[in-house]
């Protein structure tokens, strides 16, 4: 199974922060990563998909990028909506894989 | 409008059963590879296995931990997602999400997602 590493665990930011959040695979798998945010409570919401594209109805200040082993997911100008905490997956084979989530709180 | 409405959750003895569904409307289910991904209390997400359309010879992959135990099914006539759950274990208790895996394009992602039904595998 390919391994998702995420780091760090977790983050303090302040509103308008840049934050980048980083995923490695245990092998290459292309641009077959997906990122996705979740709020308590609720169902994860797809951010990036495909490394870099963007989801329908995402807001800009999210971007992805990387390909091989090596990803970021940056979000430019950190909003209160944005405080959740983040996955990355890969769908490059089966099993999928997540990684073990990235927790972006409030300094 | 997407909806994914999964059901059947609830407290189940260890070694018992359970049969999740999962409703789906707004889109041509029939076309669609259906996941479901599951999230331990206070955890992270788990894939726990994936069912591909007709097309694709309606193609079942599992997790290694659900691997014998569990069976994903479909109904396209019903738009119908079904995960049949047997010899649950405590390590099962999570909320199960019902989920869309986007297959076109090459662009293999969980585009949409239930609101979730927790499972309690508890004496």
């Amino acid at each position: 199974d390919i391994q998702m590493t995420q780091s760090p665990s977790s983050l303090s930011a302040s509103e308008g922060d840049r934050v980048t959040i980083t995923c490695r695979a245990s092998r290459s798998i292309s641009t077959y990563i997906n990122w996705f945010h979740q709020k308590p409570g609720k169902a994860p919401k797809l951010l990036i998909y495909a490394a870099s594209s963007l989801q329908s109805g995402v807001p800009s200040r999210f971007s992805g990028s990387g390909s091989g082993t090596e990803f970021t997911l940056t979000i430019s100008s950190l909003q209160p909506e944005d405080f959740a905490t983040y996955f990355c997956q890969q769908s490059y084979n089966t099993p999928r894989t997540f990684g073990q989530g990235t927790k972006v709180e409030m300094k | 409008e997407v909806q994914l409405v999964e059901s059947g959750g609830g407290l189940v003895k260890p070694g018992g059963s359970l049969r999740l569904s999962c409703a789906a409307s707004g889109f041509t289910f029939s076309n669609a590879w259906m996941s479901w991904v599951r999230q331990a209390p206070g955890k992270g997400l788990e894939w726990v296995g994936r069912i591909k359309d007709k097309s694709n010879r309606g193609t079942i992959d599992y997790a290694a931990p659900v691997k014998g135990r569990f069976t994903i099914s479909r109904d396209d006539s019903k738009s119908m997602l079904y995960l049949q759950m047997n010899s649950l274990k405590s390590e099962d208790t999570a909320v199960y999400y019902c989920t869309r895996e986007r297959s076109d394009h090459g662009d293999y992602c969980l585009d949409y997602w239930g609101q979730g039904t927790l499972v309690t595998v508890s004496s």
